[in-house]
């Protein structure tokens, strides 16, 4: 089966600290990745996705980074925190090449202070 | 400019009753359609799909029907549970969207009462 494993599950951070939040993908290979974040109440704002390693396309200008290591590992970056990049991020795949559906990981709780 | 949005930000329902979700999408072009569940505190999951060459199509307890001419999606939910409590969101994809990416709508909390 395929799965999504997203660490941590919950993050505290003061404002000014960086933040390395990872995504892992099993049972599939060369899937598209996606990094969203979502603010209490609300949709799903996309951050980033990546059609391969080291591919990395940004959607919107912010506090973050992201980097594709591996096939399957994407990992979100903040050199230093703001209290507006609290949120719920999440880690979403799908298969390289058309359009499909997303499957989403369970995501990371981050509370900047 | 192009959006995906939901008519009722929250709905309530009696358990064993239906629930019908509504989406209202702007881009014409959009092909391909989603529904999402999310329970609070975890990522969104995939119910049904549906492509712009299909009318409706139909899941388990569950059924999408696609109105293009009025540009309208609804999420159908038979003989509604405590475990169907949560936010519903559409999302679509279009050609001009660029790869597979998904614009989502901002959600409908659906609360089953007992």
């Amino acid at each position: 089966s395929q799965t999504i494993h997203q660490w941590p599950a919950t993050l505290v951070q003061p404002v000014g600290s960086p933040l390395s939040l990872e995504c892992t993908v099993e049972g599939t290979s060369n899937p598209n990745l996606y990094w969203y974040r979502q603010a209490a109440g609300r949709g799903l704002q996309l951050l980033f996705y990546s059609v391969g390693i080291g591919q990395i396309s940004s959607e919107v200008p912010q506090n973050l980074s992201a980097s594709r290591p591996q096939d399957r590992q994407f990992i979100l970056s903040s050199k230093k925190l703001l209290l507006s990049d609290s949120g719920f991020y999440l880690c979403a795949r799908s298969p390289r090449g058309g359009r499909d559906t997303q499957y989403f990981g369970p995501g990371t709780r981050l509370t900047v202070l | 400019g192009e959006s995906v949005g939901l008519h009722l930000p929250t709905l309530s329902v009696q358990e064993g009753d239906n629930s019908i979700i509504n989406c209202a999408y702007s881009n014409s072009a959009s092909d391909y359609f989603i529904w999402y569940k999310q329970e609070s505190g975890k990522g969104p999951q995939f119910i049904i799909d549906i492509r712009s060459n299909m009318d409706k199509r139909q899941g388990q307890r569950v059924t999408v029907l696609l109105n293009k001419t009025v540009k309208h999606l609804s999420l159908q939910i038979a003989a509604t549970q405590p475990g169907d409590s949560a936010v519903y969101f559409c999302a679509e994809n279009s050609p001009t969207g660029g790869g597979n990416k998904l614009t989502f709508g901002t959600g409908t909390q659906l609360k089953v009462e007992l």
